[in-house]
C-alpha cells in the first residue's frame, strides 16, 4: 500500500561503478521528481517528469540519467559514481501543476560511494 | 530566482515549550507555501500549506500564516512533544504552472522530556 516506493533503501558501492535506483508510485499521479539530500539535509531538485516528458533538468552532471518508462515509474541511473555522489536520493510524485499540488515523497535511498 | 530562508538549527526545546521556526521567502508572483516534516530515517511529509496571502495552514497543532507584507511563513506550535522531533522544511512553489518546489535548508528540532 506504499504510495511512493524506492529500491534499494541502501546502496553501497565503489567509485567508478554504475548503479540504478528505482521509483514507483501507485497514486495515479502524472508528475514525478528526483531530489538529492546532502549530509547537511539540504534538498535540491534534480529532475522532474510529467507524463513521461522531462520538464525539469537542473544543473546535474550528465552521469545522472533519469528514465521514465511510464507515468508510474521514474528510475535514476548513475554512471561512473564519485565520492561526492554520496547522499540520500528521494523520489516524489504529484498530480499536475494545479490544485493542491502536494508532493508525496518516497522513503529515500541512501547511496554511499567508497 | 526563488529562494527560501529558514532559521538555522538545531533547535532544542523541552516538552510543552512553544515552538517558532522562522521562514522567509523571495519569489515573483504569488507563490504557494508549504511546511514539510522529515522524521528520522523517513521521507518528507507535507505538514501544512497555504496558497494565498493571509491563509493559515494548520495540522497536528502546528500553524503557519502566509504573510505577503513580510514575505514570511513562520511555523508555530503551542506545546511541543517528544514525537515532534524531526527536521522541518519550508518550501515554496512559484505560482500556477510551476512544478518545482524550492526548499529551505531545513531546521532540526529536538524535544527533550
Amino acid at each position: 500500500d506504499t504510495a511512493v516506493s524506492q529500491t534499494p533503501k541502501y546502496l553501497v558501492t565503489q567509485m567508478g561503478n554504475d548503479k540504478s535506483i528505482k521509483c514507483e508510485q501507485n497514486l495515479g499521479h502524472d508528475t514525478m521528481y528526483w531530489y538529492k539530500q546532502d549530509s547537511k539535509k539540504f534538498l535540491k531538485i534534480m529532475f522532474s517528469y510529467n507524463n513521461k516528458e522531462l520538464i525539469i533538468n537542473e544543473t546535474v552532471p550528465n552521469r545522472f540519467s533519469p528514465k521514465s518508462p511510464d507515468k508510474a515509474h521514474l528510475n535514476l541511473h548513475i554512471n561512473s559514481l564519485e565520492l561526492g555522489d554520496s547522499a540520500v536520493y528521494f523520489c516524489a510524485s504529484s498530480q499536475g501543476q494545479g490544485g493542491t499540488y502536494e508532493q508525496y515523497f518516497g522513503p529515500g535511498t541512501r547511496l554511499t560511494v567508497t | 530566482g526563488d529562494s527560501v530562508t529558514q532559521m538555522e538549527g538545531p533547535v532544542t526545546l523541552s516538552e510543552e515549550a512553544f515552538l517558532t521556526i522562522n521562514c522567509t521567502y523571495t519569489a515573483t508572483g504569488y507563490p504557494s507555501l508549504f511546511w514539510y516534516v522529515q522524521y528520522p530515517g523517513e521521507g518528507l511529509q507535507l505538514l501544512l500549506k497555504a496558497t494565498k496571502a493571509d491563509d493559515k495552514g494548520s495540522n497536528k497543532g502546528f500553524e503557519a500564516t502566509y504573510r505577503k507584507e513580510t514575505t514570511s511563513f513562520h511555523l508555530e506550535k503551542g506545546s511541543v512533544q517528544v514525537s515532534d522531533s524531526a527536521v522541518y522544511f519550508c518550501a515554496l512553489r512559484a505560482g500556477a504552472g510551476s512544478y518545482q518546489l524550492t526548499f529551505g535548508k531545513g531546521t532540526k528540532l529536538s524535544v527533550i522530556p
